[in-house]
């Protein structure tokens, strides 16, 4: 049962660079989002997605993309990347399930931007 | 206004006693849910226990129990018996409504469980 897995887990890159960071789930969960987690600021929603080719910004959105062509895949890609974004980036997915939602998290990517 | 509060960026315990971690909340919506999640330090996020706004009774999964008190918008987590591998970061979170599953966080607290 693999679960949710996230990658690459470390990743360095310059700034204006683009980059990608996957996120592959097994559930066929309805839902998946991303989340940046920043010392004083807990985790922030980046994007979220209800189903396949449906997608929302959450709190801070700019500078990302996402896509959702498949249920079980949800990348996100930094256009160009900033310093700004260097930040730890949990991947989360939970099923359309009216009462508790509950959300399963990857194993993050610690992503810097030098 | 911050929609989740959690005051105690760290707390000490000694093992096999119990703690109490605050969070406080803040919605107008009469739909919600209440999540704690630890993360050790090893950064993975893990689920611990969900408390529904219409819930009759506290949570409870194990060791942790929800002191979920609905007039004061507050959902505590409490940990009996706490144990070495109880040193961790914890979140609170709460979902608004029953569509989607956007979740707030806090800032989290830092346990450590002291021998």
């Amino acid at each position: 049962d693999a679960g949710i897995t996230q990658s690459p887990r470390y990743k360095i890159t310059e700034t204006g660079r683009q980059v990608t960071l996957m996120c592959h789930q097994t559930w066929s969960h309805s839902y998946m989002f991303w989340y940046r987690q920043d010392l004083g600021h807990g985790l922030r929603l980046i994007y979220y997605s209800a189903a396949a080719d449906i997608t929302d910004k959450g709190e801070v959105p700019d500078g990302y993309v996402v896509s959702r062509s498949k249920t079980e895949n949800f990348p996100l890609t930094l256009e160009s990347a900033t310093r700004s974004q260097t930040s730890v980036y949990f991947c989360a997915s939970s099923e359309a399930d009216r009462v508790k939602n509950i959300q399963y998290f990857g194993a993050g990517t610690r992503l810097s931007v030098l | 206004a911050q929609k989740i509060t959690q005051t105690q960026p760290g707390m000490f315990v000694q093992e096999k006693e119990a703690v109490t971690l605050d969070c406080t909340y803040d919605t107008s919506d009469p739909s919600y849910g209440l999540f704690w999640y630890k993360q050790p330090s090893s950064g993975e996020m893990i689920f611990l226990i969900y408390q529904g706004s219409y819930d009759q009774q506290n949570a409870t999964e194990g060791r942790y129990s929800l002191n979920f008190q609905k007039a004061r918008k507050s959902a505590n987590l409490v940990i009996s018996a706490s144990q070495l591998g109880d040193s961790a970061m914890y979140f609170c979170a709460m979902r608004e409504g029953t569509s989607g599953s956007r979740l707030t966080f806090g800032e989290g607290t830092q346990l450590t469980v002291n021998p």
